[in-house]
C-alpha cells in the first residue's frame, strides 16, 4: 500500500479562488514534500516541510504538516488556470532512503 | 544542464519480449529512483538506489530488475514482459539521502506491452 493519501482526488475551482488538498501518510517521517505534475510530464518540486516544521509558504503556495495526525495541507491562494496540474504529495523516510507518492490530486482551475 | 534524461521515450512490446530503461543524470546525484505511474494509482516506486553499485527494492519490484554500475545511470530492466506492466515508467535523482532533498524527474517512458 501506498504511504500517503491525497484528499480529495479531483478538485475543480475557478479562477482567483483558493485551492485546498490534503495528504495523510502512515509511518513517522523525516520530511514531507509536494510536486506538481502537468500532464504528460514529469514531477516537478515545489515545496519540502521538515517533520519539525508547521508551516512554510513559497510565493502562492502554503503547506502546514501536523506530525501528531500524520497529515499534510498544501494550499494555493489566487489560482490561476495555469495551475491545473495533478499534486502529490511525497514522504522521505530514514533508513532506507526511500521516496514515496500519494495518489494525487487533480486539480482544474477554470476562468 | 540536461538533468535527468530517460530512453527511449516511447515503446511498444510484445508479451515476453526484454528491454532496458536507461536513465541517466548528470547533477552527481547519489539517489537514484524509478517508479511506475498508473491512473488512479499514483506513483509507485519500483527501485531504487543509494549510491553505485548498490541497488534495493521498492513498492513494486516483481518482475524488474535495476543496475547501477555508474553513478550517473540507473537502469531498469524487464526480462519477460507482461501486459500488467503496461505504465509510464519515471526515473527520479536527488543529491541528499532520506528524502531531504527535492527529486528530479525525467520525462517518463511511456510503455506499451501487448
Amino acid at each position: 500500500s501506498q504511504q500517503g493519501e491525497e484528499d480529495p482526488q479531483a478538485l475543480s475551482i475557478q479562477e482567483g479562488e483558493n485551492a485546498t488538498m490534503n495528504c495523510s501518510y502512515k509511518t513517522s517521517i523525516n520530511n514531507l514534500q509536494w510536486y506538481r505534475q502537468n500532464s504528460g510530464r514529469g514531477l516537478v518540486h515545489l515545496i519540502l516541510i521538515r517533520s519539525n516544521e508547521r508551516e512554510k509558504h513559497s510565493g502562492r503556495l502554503r503547506v502546514t504538516l501536523d506530525t501528531s495526525k500524520k497529515s499534510s495541507s498544501l494550499l494555493i491562494t489566487a489560482s490561476r488556470a495555469a495551475d491545473t496540474a495533478s499534486y502529490f504529495c511525497a514522504t522521505g523516510t530514514g533508513g532506507g532512503n526511500k521516496l514515496t507518492f500519494g495518489t494525487g490530486t487533480q486539480l482544474k482551475v477554470e476562468l | 544542464n540536461a538533468g535527468v534524461t530517460q530512453t527511449p521515450k516511447f515503446r511498444v512490446l510484445k508479451t515476453g519480449q526484454s528491454m532496458t530503461l536507461l536513465c541517466a543524470q548528470d547533477m552527481n546525484h547519489e539517489y537514484m529512483y524509478w517508479y511506475r505511474q498508473d491512473p488512479g494509482m499514483g506513483l509507485r516506486l519500483i527501485h531504487y538506489s543509494v549510491g553505485e553499485g548498490t541497488t534495493a527494492k521498492g513498492e513494486v519490484p516483481d518482475g524488474y530488475n535495476v543496475s547501477r554500475l555508474k553513478k550517473q545511470n540507473f537502469l531498469l530492466g524487464l526480462e519477460s514482459a507482461a501486459p500488467s506492466q503496461t505504465s509510464v515508467y519515471f526515473c527520479a535523482s536527488t543529491n541528499i539521502g532520506q528524502g531531504a532533498a527535492e527529486a528530479f524527474f525525467g520525462q517518463g517512458t511511456r510503455l506499451t506491452v501487448v
